[in-house]
């Protein structure tokens, strides 16, 4: 199993330009969510998906859109980018919404 | 408000030290506190604690949990460099949902 996988690694947006997050499990894992790391702020919760079709907001929603029309892909949307967007984002999945989630490897992101 | 809070924010200690690191909990709809351990990229599972008084234990990692006084302890014996990382807390909250709200996380740097 690759786990939960996430591209591109490293990427720079200008202001005002969109662009979208892959994500990815191969684990069947039914829950998945992004979370934004800054520093001093810790892991914050942007958007989550307890199945394929179903989606809610997390604690910092504003200025990403999240679709699951599969089991396996959750991607993560960035509208407009804008300076407070640069951050560190990660994928996470769990088998149930009551166990443990595993991390993807992140999406370091620059918004100038 | 909900809240995960860890203490002490950084520690610097010794190989072969024994320490133990602490977090503490404010959160609505408790269902498991969940310790991680973050190398400079993703966040690594390490324990879940879903009943009191149940030491979790992986090597030289162990981990409490106590619902009453809503805190849990991680303590990790003769330390090595390769302990060093950011180790997180957070706590998996809610009814169908099972999202995790983070702590700010500890530092711990092991000098040889």
């Amino acid at each position: 199993n690759a786990g939960v996988t996430q591209t591109p690694k490293f990427q720079v947006l200008k202001t005002g330009q969109s662009m979208t997050l892959q994500c990815a499990q191969d684990m069947n894992h039914e829950y998945m969510s992004w979370y934004r790391q800054d520093p001093g702020m810790g892991l914050r919760l942007i958007h989550y998906s307890v199945g394929a079709g179903i989606t809610d907001q997390g604690e910092v929603p504003n200025g990403y859109n999240v679709s699951r029309s599969t089991t396996e892909d959750f991607p993560l949307r960035l509208l407009s980018a804008a300076p407070s967007q640069t951050s560190v984002y990660f994928c996470a999945s769990s088998y149930s919404s009551g166990s443990e989630q595993y991390f993807g490897p992140g999406t370091r992101l620059t918004v100038t | 408000e909900d809240k995960v809070v860890q203490s002490p924010l950084s520690l610097v200690v010794h190989e072969g030290d024994t320490v133990t690191l602490n977090c503490s909990y404010e959160v609505t709809n408790f269902r498991s506190l969940l310790w991680y351990k973050q190398e400079k990229k993703a966040p690594t599972f390490l324990f879940m604690l879903t009943s009191s008084g149940i030491e979790k234990k992986s090597g030289r990692l162990s981990s409490i949990l106590d619902k009453k006084e809503l805190f849990s302890i991680l303590n990790i014996t003769a330390t090595q460099t390769g302990d060093s990382a950011v180790y997180l807390c957070a706590v998996l909250y809610g009814g169908s949902q099972g999202n995790l709200i983070f702590g700010k996380g500890t530092k711990l740097s092991v000098k040889p």
